[in-house]
């Protein structure tokens, strides 16, 4: 089975500008999560979708959404880019239904570089 | 909310000295349990898990953990460390049926040959 992938790998933003990010799952899975990495914070949960619908939300302000479509492929959106917004974006799958849907797959993350 | 302890940001180890890395979580309830690698540049991977059961667990790579209730702890181990083994290590953990994983901050290890 193929893992998760994410496009971009690179991506740089200006300040003010806003970014899209892509996730496909590893075939089967429903579940996805996404995650920002910073040498200051650490590895911060954002949100997850399941079945095309926000399951849960971390604490982070409203200019990052999500969304999930019906091959459950994800996009993460964040608007008004902010140089604090640089870091690397996980994403994660997992099945989301079965007794192993506490598993979760890491794809190799974006890393975005705002400017 | 859950939250995780990893002391000590970098670890330092001869090569094929043992690698022990310490996790103590906070939950009112036993949550699942994770430890995750990730090596330069790439993802996470998972290297072991506890959910239910028996409460020595073993993983990819020769690594373990121990989960002990009674000290909230996930102490990963691996007796002989290796050259390949250096990157950095994640202590997670979820409420059971959550896929909400809380990190620690992770433990650099470096191996000294």
């Amino acid at each position: 089975k193929a893992g998760v992938t994410q496009t971009p790998r690179y991506l740089i933003k200006t300040r003010g500008q806003q970014v899209t990010l892509s996730c496909s799952p590893i075939s089967g899975h429903r579940s996805v999560s996404w995650y920002q990495q910073t040498p200051g914070q650490g590895l911060q949960f954002l949100f997850e979708y399941f079945s095309e619908t926000q399951r849960n939300k971390g604490n982070f302000p409203g200019r990052f959404s999500g969304r999930q479509f019906s091959n459950s492929r994800s996009e993460m959106n964040v608007s008004t880019l902010e140089l604090g917004d640089s870091a690397l974006y996980l994403c994660a799958s997992s099945s989301g239904g079965t007794s192993n849907s506490y598993e979760q797959y890491f794809g190799p993350g974006t890393r975005l570089t705002v400017t | 909310a859950q939250s995780v302890t990893q002391l000590g940001s970098h670890v330092s180890v001869s090569e094929g000295a043992l690698v022990l890395l310490r996790c103590n979580y906070s939950s009112s309830v036993p949550p699942y349990l994770f430890w995750y690698v990730q090596y330069p540049n790439q993802g996470l991977q998972l290297l072991l898990k506890y959910t239910t059961g028996a409460t020595l667990v073993k993983g990819i790579n020769g690594f373990e953990a121990e989960f002990k209730k009674s000290e909230t702890s996930f102490h990963l181990t691996k007796p002989s460390a290796h050259m390949s083994d250096a990157a950095e290590y994640f202590c997670a953990v979820s409420d059971r049926g959550n896929n909400r994983l809380a990190f620690g901050k992770g433990n650099q290890v470096v191996v000294i040959p």
